[in-house]
């Protein structure tokens, strides 16, 4: 079993809807959990981070970590065409022999159409 | 402007050459990472390295080699030894162990004919 989970879609949407993106995790040890959006041929860049459980919200995006179930969201309101892109989640811990290393989940590829 | 530049952006290479991919950064970051990513598999680590003249092997290091010989540099070695070396390589730092935020480069094609 890997220890970052994610359905890799395609998910495909129309203009406005909300978008839920998930990721479940098998390592109770991670504390930090971040999603990256990366464009078609860039590289992944940070939107949002959390630390341990909990809610945060930056705009549109909503991001939300239950530790007792060990499933991960993000929630994107009023989607655009922009935001068109694979979303990584990711995650790490906060000490012992690992600390510094990210743990990806495969990716979800979302599409927003106009 | 600071950041990570990653070269070059293609490349291609003969079945039984090595190649080295570079990665730069001028973030005064401690931390480096070297990841693959293909189709459908998200990242995977290489190698990483927490400080100057030190570096860890992540979950895919066979066939791969890098040094650390300055804070701001980590070239990627693809030698021939690795089997299925077509692939994205993403190089990424970070200021040191504790932050969470990596900061990627635009990355590396490598394509094997």
């Amino acid at each position: 079993q890997k220890e970052v989970e994610q359905d890799p879609g395609p998910l495909s949407v129309p203009e406005g809807a909300i978008v839920s993106l998930n990721c479940t995790y098998s390592n109770s040890a991670f504390q930090y959990f971040m999603w990256y959006r990366q464009y078609s041929r860039k590289g992944p860049e940070l939107l949002m981070y959390t630390y341990s459980s909990g809610n945060k919200e930056d705009g549109r995006f909503t991001a939300q970590v239950d530790k007792s179930s060990k499933y991960i969201s993000l929630f994107i309101r009023d989607s655009q065409p922009s935001d068109s892109a694979t979303y990584l989640c990711a995650m790490s811990v906060s000490r012992g022999s690992t600390l510094g290393r990210l743990y990806f989940g495969r990716g979800t590829q979302l599409t927003v159409w106009p | 402007d600071g950041g990570i530049t990653q070269s070059p952006k293609y490349l291609f290479r003969k079945e039984g050459q090595n190649v080295t991919l570079s990665c730069e950064q001028n973030l005064n970051h401690d931390a480096m990472y070297w990841y693959r990513q293909d189709p459908g598999q998200g990242l995977r680590l290489i190698y990483y390295s927490q400080i100057v003249n030190d570096f860890q092997k992540g979950d895919i290091a066979e066939g791969y080699s890098v040094s650390r010989e300055k804070k701001e540099s980590f070239p990627l070695t693809v030698t021939s030894a690795q089997k299925n070396p077509t692939a994205f390589y993403l190089c990424a730092s970070k200021p040191g162990l504790m932050n969470t935020e990596a900061f990627f480069g635009q990355g590396t094609r490598l394509t094997v004919v």
